[in-house]
């Protein structure tokens, strides 16, 4: 298997401009997350999906994020407009937990996806 | 808010010296992850502890859960340069069901040859 894979690795682009991150997750893997990393804060839980469904979109931070899972081999985070302080290194990652039972929730990441907004 | 803090936040040791990393909370956690980084990569599982007092040994590195659930350590024998990374420890709820990760800040550790 490939892995989590993530495009772009890195993008640079300038305030105002809209930027989409793509991730497909590992295949048969029902879970996916998407998390932003920055020395401030570390890593953040943005929102994650369970069978294509988003279950918890609390840590986006604003309306100006968005994201989809059309698919379960394909998920989008969208940022419109992108401004200075987007500027991280976004991960997405991918599971196949199935509740409690099944034990404890563990987590492939991509390489991540790292934004510089000018 | 779950919150899990790490200590220290940076390391910088010799090889072969021992150290520890903590993970501490007020949350109880269902299972807690501890993942290792590398520079331009993503996080990497290291080890799931998910009884209290639990302790498990990957080669060189010793894991701790607390018998509360809310604490966690790593314990490095003889350090290499090998072992160099940003180390996060990470906890699920029970009230997610144990989906949702909550990571600590992390432990960067340098060690130097």
């Amino acid at each position: 298997d490939a892995g989590v894979i993530q495009s772009p690795r890195h993008e640079v682009t300038e305030m105002g401009q809209e930027v989409t991150l793509r991730c497909k997750p590992i295949s048969g893997h029902n879970s996916l997350f998407w998390y932003r990393q920055t020395m401030m804060r570390g890593l953040e839980l943005l929102i994650y999906f369970n069978n294509n469904v988003p279950i918890d979109d609390s840590g986006m931070p604003e309306d100006r994020f968005s994201a989809k899972m059309p698919n379960a081999s394909f998920s989008t985070l969208k940022i419109q407009p992108s401004e200075p302080r987007d500027s991280a290194v976004y991960f997405c990652a991918s599971s196949s937990y199935r509740g409690r039972r099944s034990g404890a929730n563990v987590l492939t990441f991509g390489a991540g996806s790292r934004l510089t907004v000018l | 808010t779950q919150l899990l803090e790490q200590s220290p936040q940076f390391l910088s040791i010799q090889e072969g010296e021992n150290l520890t990393v903590y993970c501490n909370s007020s949350s109880v956690f269902s299972s807690l992850q501890w993942y290792r980084q590398e520079p331009g990569e993503g996080p990497v599982l290291l080890v799931t502890v998910v009884t209290g007092g639990e302790v498990k040994k990957l080669k060189r590195l010793t894991f701790q859960f607390g018998d509360a659930r809310k604490d966690s350590s790593l314990h490095i024998t003889a350090a290499q340069p090998g072992d160099t990374g940003l180390y996060l420890c990470a906890g699920a709820s029970r009230q997610t069901s144990g989906s949702r990760l909550t990571f600590g800040e992390g432990t960067q550790l340098t060690v130097n040859p």
